[in-house]
């Protein structure tokens, strides 16, 4: 059963980076892609971008300039790094196995349990 | 820019059949990629309940059904239970050349 654990601060200050982790157990990191989906308090899902296992990369183009997803397969490991953030960036972040379904149709099958970030000072 | 349009909420009775819309709209006016459905019960993370418009991981319930035709999709649910009521979330491609993911805003199911 493959299971994934967010990790990083709670709490972040504003203009500054937010960094997280995201441990990838009982199964291999490679062959899928990883993305970061975040959900702001009340509100509905973002899909931040993926990366494959490769280092190949896929962002939301309304975060691209400010998100770097990155990977680490010696430590079944991937990462999310969002700088620049402010109080509009406090959300709940989650990282999911991305699976393809033919060309072009991604989902998320596996989802780590999600962790509060805060933008504030 | 495509969006994926949810009713905010819906509900029902227990016993009952409910559906969930999802309607795509783009300003190329393109079909709909394929659909994904996810529950997300208070407090946790969203599950993946239906994928590929219309199949069921193992373990979800047949209760559970997804259909697609054209521009929207719908998400059924039938023998309404208690334990139902959640958030919902479709999920689809935007269908511009970037093909990122999109989300639906989410319904809020009721269970009465």
């Amino acid at each position: 059963q493959v299971q994934l654990q967010e990790s990083g601060p709670g709490l972040v200050k504003p203009s500054e980076t937010l960094s997280l982790n995201c441990t990838v157990s009982g199964g291999s990191i490679s062959d899928y892609h990883w993305s970061w989906i975040r959900q702001p308090p009340g509100k509905g899902l973002e899909w931040i971008g993926y990366v494959y296992y490769s280092g190949s990369t896929n962002y939301n183009p309304s975060l691209r300039s400010r998100v770097t997803i990155s990977v680490d397969t010696s430590k079944n490991q991937f990462s999310l790094k969002l700088t620049s953030v402010t109080a509009a960036d406090t959300a709940v972040y989650y990282c999911a196995r991305t699976l393809e379904l033919g060309s072009s149709s991604d989902y998320f099958d596996y989802w780590g349990q999600g962790t509060l970030v805060t933008v504030s000072s | 820019q495509s969006v994926l349009t949810q009713p905010p909420s819906v509900s029902g009775a227990p016993g009952q059949r409910v559906t969930i819309s999802c309607t795509g709209s783009s300003s190329d006016a393109g079909a709909l990629y394929d659909v994904h459905w996810y529950q997300q019960l208070p407090g946790t993370a969203p599950k993946l309940l239906i994928y590929g418009n219309n199949i069921r991981p193992s373990g979800v319930p047949d209760r559970f059904s997804g259909s697609k035709s054209g521009t929207s999709a719908s998400l059924a649910i039938t023998g309404l239970q208690a334990e139902d009521e959640a958030d919902y979330y479709c999920q689809s491609q935007d269908t511009s050349l970037s093909a990122h993911v999109l989300f639906g805003g989410g319904t809020k199911l009721t269970v009465l």
